[in-house]
């Protein structure tokens, strides 16, 4: 079975500060992983992926991830947040026999002025 | 704008009652997948279709079912309607089944079961 857990469903900022979302998996299978973004009353928005080659993903809004194989994590990073940051983000893994997306729960990330 | 639609937007329905929730994909695209987001189960897949055969199907009730047509639009049929069918579904369209072909997602369906 495979499984994401997001270590912490909220989480609040200020603006113009780093921050990072954290996302660990769990897969007897090679996995891809995905990061998707949601604003308020928005369906899901890719922000980045990792399928294969370097651990180091960039994605839109300025947004990096590192995939670590050891690890068992996927962490979000962004180095300086903007108030429209604000928004639910989603883990996710693909693998397997089938392609569906397995998520975990969200984190809220709210920066505030 | 994801190219991906969804219909109708919101959907306020009584218990018993059965809905058709609609998908049409993005131009081109051959799958479609459909997720539920409730508060309690967070975002989970219900079942794919490609090219109008189902691929796999995930944790989807016995009363709920999908196709998806020749022209490729889907749709979801919830039947039986219960209280805790209130969720939010989304439609997700890829132009080949994995990646690299990345999912796109639509606005969703707001349903709520009275």
């Amino acid at each position: 079975a495979q499984s994401v857990t997001q270590l912490d469903s909220q989480v609040p900022v200020f603006e113009e500060a780093p921050v990072e979302l954290r996302c660990n998996y769990s897969s007897s299978v090679s996995v891809y992983l995905f990061w998707y973004v949601q604003y308020p009353n928005q369906g899901l928005q890719l922000l980045l992926k990792y399928l294969s080659g370097s651990t180091l993903v960039k994605g839109i809004n300025g947004f990096e991830a590192e995939f670590n194989k050891s690890q068992t994590s996927f962490h979000l990073r962004k180095p300086s947040v903007h108030i429209s940051d604000t928004a639910e983000y989603f883990c996710a893994l693909s693998g397997g026999s089938n392609y569906k997306l397995t998520f975990g729960k969200g984190t809220l990330l709210t920066v505030n002025p | 704008d994801s190219g991906v639609t969804q219909t109708p937007k919101h959907l306020i329905t009584a218990t018993g009652q059965r809905v058709t929730l609609r998908c049409s994909p993005r131009s081109g695209d051959l799958s479609v997948y459909w997720y539920q987001q409730s508060l309690d189960q967070g975002l989970q897949f219900l079942i794919q279709y490609y090219n109008g055969e189902e691929r796999a199907k995930g944790n989807i009730l016995e009363r709920f079912s999908a196709q998806q047509f020749p022209d490729l639009h889907s749709e979801l049929n919830l039947s039986s309607l219960e209280l805790g069918d209130s969720a939010l579904y989304f439609c997700a369209s890829s132009l080949r089944d994995g990646p690299p072909y990345e999912q796109y997602f639509g606005p969703g369906t707001r349903l709520t079961v009275t």
